[in-house]
């Protein structure tokens, strides 16, 4: 299957500070990407949809100035948590889509993020 | 908005034996896609099989197979010869033609040696 890279796996940033995650598709090219929050034994909440070149479509409720993403390439896409607070501690996981008929998602290994 | 609904929080299985995870869904389109996908300890998401709905078969991936039942709505995953690595969160996921991906709440399950 097609190869997601998310980094870093594991970032502790103090409260007020930015912190950036990355998600790069290594073998394919990612015309959608999402980005998930995952609290612990829960499901995977999807914040936002991504495509390449265009502003991303945030879900009901996440607040598009405190999570900032970027899809710049067909391989890239970054999301950025402003101001960070401890409620904003949890595990995030991006994951991708190419074209060319493809219909599954392919997923990073997540990053856990500790706002302390 | 679609929903996917996994009944089963808790399952078990003993090893070598056959277990079948439940998942149904709610939908108004015709053409959509069905995954399972694994999430073990280490959290990373791992797609085990997927479905067209266009199509009657049933997908089948080794041990995997499922059961889906266009009309019920219905996708249940059939794990056979239960191994201790197919010990996992599973999820069931929804695609829609828009791109969308829905996840059920997920099935927790244990592989007893």
């Amino acid at each position: 299957g097609a190869v997601v890279s998310q980094h870093p796996s594991r970032v502790i940033c103090k409260s007020g500070t930015s912190v950036k995650i990355e998600c790069r598709s290594l073998d394919f090219q990612a015309t959608t990407m999402f980005w998930y929050r995952q609290f612990p034994k829960q499901s995977l909440m999807l914040m936002a949809t991504s495509n390449e070149g265009s502003k991303a479509t945030y879900e009901q409720g996440v607040e598009k100035d405190k999570f900032l993403i970027n899809h710049a390439s067909l391989t890239l896409s970054t999301l950025t948590v402003t101001s960070a607070h401890p409620e904003d501690s949890s595990f995030y996981i991006c994951s991708a889509r190419g074209g060319q008929g493809r219909s599954e998602a392919f997923f990073g290994q997540g990053t856990r993020l500790t706002v302390v | 908005a679609q929903t996917v609904t996994q009944s089963q929080p808790e399952m078990s299985v003993q090893e070598a034996e056959t277990v079948t995870l439940s998942c149904t869904y709610d939908t108004s389109e015709s053409d959509y896609y069905l995954f399972w996908y694994k999430q073990p300890p280490s959290r990373q998401m791992i797609l085990v099989i997927r479905q067209e709905a266009y199509k009657q078969q049933n997908a089948t991936e080794n041990r995997f197979s499922v059961n889906f039942q266009k009309a019920a709505k219905s996708f249940s995953l059939k794990i056979s010869d239960s191994q201790l690595g197919d010990a996992a969160m599973y999820f069931c996921a929804y695609r829609s033609l828009g791109n969308q991906f829905y996840f059920g709440t997920g099935t927790s399950l244990t592989v007893i040696p």
